[in-house]
């Protein structure tokens, strides 16, 4: 069975500095992989996914995962965050097209400070 | 707008009590899904549903049970058989005519029983 492992349970860094989240994943075949944001006391959106082809995803927000099939990983970065970033981050992975198998991690808090 | 709409947002309920979480989209996705949210647990999957009239038990199913009469509600009833049920629920949908599309999240409920 697959599962998702985020390293950070917390990250904290100042306004305009660089952040990595990182996310592994284990599973023996080919897998999806997601990452979403949730602000306080809402739902969850998401960030950006990847299905197939380019490994460097791009999302919203000025955020990008690389996908490593060799270290199964799946790490989140953004160059220089914002105050606004300050959110929890879900790393997710499924093995097909169906969300009833999607496999959600712990979750990371990313606290940005002025 | 269209979007899924979670009420209340806090409920408040006494233990042995019978309690439902009302869920709506307005997407017109045929895929409903409840999760649960816990601290440091991420979210995991109580049940869903791929069509009117039909639903699968998800990871979590015990103490809870749910009814798909429309395609837009998908309503969760905590019983008084669940141990713990005191969480943040989070109601989710997805068009699924589209191969990855993304889940759509509402802004959940937040459930406290003593």
């Amino acid at each position: 069975a697959q599962s998702v492992t985020q390293l950070d349970s917390q990250v904290p860094v100042f306004e305009e500095a660089p952040v990595e989240l990182r996310c592994n994943y284990s599973s023996s075949v080919s897998v999806y992989l997601f990452w979403y944001v949730q602000y306080p006391n809402q739902g969850l959106q998401l960030l950006l996914k990847y299905l197939s082809g380019s490994t460097l995803v791009k999302g919203i927000n000025g955020f990008e995962a690389e996908f490593n099939k060799s270290q199964t990983s799946f790490h989140l970065r953004k160059p220089s965050v914002h105050i606004s970033d300050t959110a929890e981050y879900f790393c997710a992975v499924t093995l097909s097209g169906g969300y009833n198998k999607l496999i959600f991690g712990a979750g990371t808090r990313l606290a940005v400070h002025p | 707008d269209g979007g899924i709409t979670q009420s209340p947002k806090y409920l408040f309920r006494k233990e042995g009590q019978n309690v439902t979480l009302s869920c709506e989209q307005n997407l017109n996705h045929d895929a409903m899904y409840w999760y649960r949210q816990d601290p440091g647990q991420g979210l995991r999957l109580i049940y869903y549903s791929q069509i009117v009239n039909d639903f699968q038990k998800g990871d979590i199913a015990e103490g809870y049970s749910v009814s798909r009469e429309k395609k837009e509600s998908f309503p969760l009833t905590v019983t008084s058989a669940q141990k713990n049920p005191t969480a943040f629920y989070l109601c989710a949908s997805m068009d699924s005519a589209l191969v990855n599309s993304p889940l759509h999240f509402g802004n959940g409920t937040r459930l406290t029983v003593t």
